[in-house]
């Protein structure tokens, strides 16, 4: 069956550290990849996608996330945390032929200061 | 240029009671989408339109909930009856194009049923 798993519920981390959201996926076909934020009283906004290409994709306000085709994985990573950064970080995917986006179940980021 | 909006923000109403929501896509957005979120769950499909014709409509829970997207424009989800499982937070989506896009997300709708 088709599954998009974001082994973590909850994570802290102290501001100024690294950062990395596990997002592993079980589909027929490598899908396209996505992480969104939401920020409190927010929509959930893009950070970054994987449609093709170079494996290591850069995303806005300092995300970064690593396509593994071997392991089926697609992590956010940031070097250095911002008290801003606190929020729920949500993994989806979606298959190329279609609008069956999958999302994960949502890690929620503390950052401590 | 405006994002995609929804209206109400935030909603309580009591169980039997009727809800509409509405939502606004970015402008020139022909796929619509709504998706739900249960309390601690994830994100799960509802449907999505193209234009104002329904294209999957294979997510909605039951026949209490309707949605429809009048000259595909605008879109409303009503439930009715209400029922307290309904309760969670409802988001839109719009995108140009079905392939090789990503959709553009509205700040959610939280619901209530009590």
């Amino acid at each position: 069956a088709q599954s998009v798993t974001q082994p973590d519920i909850h994570i802290t981390v102290s501001e100024g550290a690294s950062l990395e959201l596990r997002c592993n996926y079980s589909y027929g076909a490598t899908p396209y990849l996505f992480w969104y934020v939401q920020s409190p009283g927010q929509g959930l906004q893009l950070l970054l996608k994987y449609f093709s290409g170079d494996t290591l994709v850069q995303g806005i306000k300092g995300f970064e996330a690593e396509f593994k085709r071997s392991q089926s994985s697609f992590n956010l990573r940031k070097p250095s945390v911002h008290w801003s950064d606190a929020a729920e970080y949500f993994c989806a995917v979606r298959p190329h032929n279609n609008n069956d986006m999958r999302f994960g179940a949502g890690t929620r980021l503390t950052v401590k200061p | 240029e405006a994002g995609v909006t929804q209206f109400p923000s935030h909603s309580v109403i009591e169980k039997g009671q009727t809800v509409t929501l509405r939502c606004d896509p970015i402008s020139g957005h022909d796929n619509l989408y709504w998706y739900r979120r249960v309390m601690g769950k994830e994100i799960k499909f509802l449907l999505h339109f193209v234009k104002e014709s329904k294209q999957d409509e294979s997510g909605m829970p039951n026949n209490r909930f309707l949605a429809e997207r009048t000259g595909g424009t605008y879109s409303t989800l009503k439930v009715q009856p209400a029922e307290l499982e309904d309760s969670g937070v409802y988001f839109c989506a719009s995108s140009q194009e079905l392939l090789n896009t990503e959709a553009f997300f509205g700040q959610g709708t939280r619901l209530t049923v009590v």
